[in-house]
């Protein structure tokens, strides 16, 4: 089945630093890609939508400045959180839609981020 | 190698009927499973959950039963209703908590006939 895969799989990092982290389908080309957060205990939610080689949309209360998208290619999605703070500790979890397949997702296996 | 599997892409069901959807997973380290439910065009949405110190959980229409000897389990709709329609993951994780990586099957979408 289709991969994707999420890199690195677990981040410490300073209050104040940025943090990128990588989503990649490995062996399709995924026209869509979705990030997720996921709180404890919680249903994933949806932080944005990002198509390649066009800006990203983003969910209602999530900030573009904070969370930065890029879909550079068909096989690569980046989020940036930028000047990281303790309650953007979280599960960040991407997934990956093939373009001939419209409703299957194949998810990454998810970044744990603690910000301290 | 998929981790949690659901076999079935897809399943029909007629309104009013039970659904019942599987999954079977591998990493036998896994206590904790979830479902989600997802539309199209929405991200999926947390459902049910259960520890593995149980074997059955219930919350309304919706009943998650699991059988850690054969690593398996299911999610019950009962009724369906043509709401239910739409793509149900199984997840899993180790440790316990939904707080460690939890590993998604890769769906099964549901389809309940008015």
């Amino acid at each position: 089945g289709a991969v994707v895969s999420q890199h690195p799989s677990r981040v410490i990092c300073k209050s104040g630093t940025s943090v990128k982290i990588e989503c990649r389908s490995l062996d399709f080309q995924a026209t869509t890609m979705f990030w997720y957060r996921q709180f404890p205990k919680k249903s994933l939610m949806l932080m944005a939508t990002s198509n390649e080689g066009s800006k990203a949309t983003y969910e209602q209360g999530v900030e573009k400045d904070k969370f930065l998208i890029n879909h550079a290619s068909l096989t690569l999605s980046t989020l940036t959180v930028t000047s990281a703070h303790p309650e953007d500790s979280s599960f960040y979890i991407c997934s990956a839609r093939q373009s001939f397949r419209s409703d299957t997702q194949y998810f990454g296996p998810g970044t744990r981020l603690t910000v301290l | 190698d998929q981790q949690v599997k659901q076999n079935s892409p897809s399943l029909s069901v007629q309104e009013g009927r039970i659904s019942i959807l599987n999954c079977d997973y591998t990493n036998s380290m896994f206590d904790y499973f979830l479902w989600y439910k997802k539309y199209p065009a929405e991200g999926p949405t947390f459902l049910i959950s259960i520890s593995s110190i149980k074997d059955k959980n219930e919350d309304g229409r919706f009943t998650v039963f699991l059988n850690k000897s054969a690593k398996h389990l299911s999610l019950h709709i009962v009724p369906s209703q043509p709401g239910d329609s739409a793509v149900y993951f199984c997840a899993a994780s180790e440790r316990g908590t939904s707080y460690d990586k939890v590993i998604f099957g890769p769906g099964t979408s549901l389809s309940v006939i008015p």
